[in-house]
């Protein structure tokens, strides 16, 4: 069963507007936490990550928010932008190796 | 693409054909990773290599196998195509133990008819 649930499937925005995207996982063990973004045609690049320790990191527009105890993420993408259209994949891990990837959300960022 | 080549890039075959698809990196890192990519599923981990040699098996192994002869290549072969495996395959590398950050290559499209 899929490790990380991943919630929406899509979302349609406004340019300029807030796009939210939430993950949850179960495994208490995982330390790591990226936000992966896919154009059509493409492989995934890292986005943003986190590690549990901290309760939220920015880098530019991006922001991942972290809750330990609720066992939730997600990634807010201020400002959001034509060019941002695309697929976002959290994702968790341990560190020994493997990645857990929610099923993506597709952001359409209308101008 | 963090100096990763897949070939080929897009690939038809018929049930029942075996085929080899190939991941080429030339930075000499040591964690190398094969997924696959499906609606719905997001990526889906079917093996990964820690050093030449060294291999295990993903949760979606079944009807895949890898080889690792030396540090720049990993293969994935599937034995026996199936319908099922249609999907688009990507390789990651990861640089090494300590380091958590894993890198994908652009990908190949497989149909299997």
């Amino acid at each position: 069963q899929q490790q990380v649930k991943q919630s929406p499937q899509s979302l349609i925005v406004q340019k300029g507007g807030i796009s939210i995207i939430n993950c949850a996982y179960e495994n208490t063990a995982f330390d790591y936490f990226p936000w992966y973004q896919q154009f059509p045609g493409k492989g995934p690049a890292l986005l943003i990550a986190i590690r549990p320790d901290v309760s939220e990191k920015k880098e530019g527009r991006f922001t991942i928010s972290f809750n330990k105890s609720a066992k939730q993420f997600s990634l807010h993408i201020m400002d959001s932008q034509p060019g941002d259209s695309a697929t976002y994949f959290c994702a968790a891990s341990k560190r020994e190796f493997k990645l857990s990837f929610g099923a993506g959300t597709t952001v359409t960022v209308r101008a | 693409d963090a100096g990763i080549t897949q070939s080929p890039r897009h690939k038809v075959t018929e049930t029942g054909t075996p085929v080899t698809l190939r991941c080429h990196q030339t930075e000499n890192h040591r964690y190398m990773y094969w997924y696959r990519q499906d609606p719905g599923h997001g990526l889906r981990l079917i093996h990964y290599s820690y050093g030449v040699k060294d291999t295990d098996k993903g949760e979606v192994s079944d009807g895949y196998s890898v080889s690792r002869s030396k540090t720049e290549d990993f293969l994935l072969t599937l034995e026996s195509a199936t319908s099922s495996q249609t999907s688009v395959y990507f390789c990651a590398i990861k640089p090494d133990r300590e380091t958590y950050e894993q890198y994908f290559g652009p990908g190949t499209r497989l149909t299997v008819t």
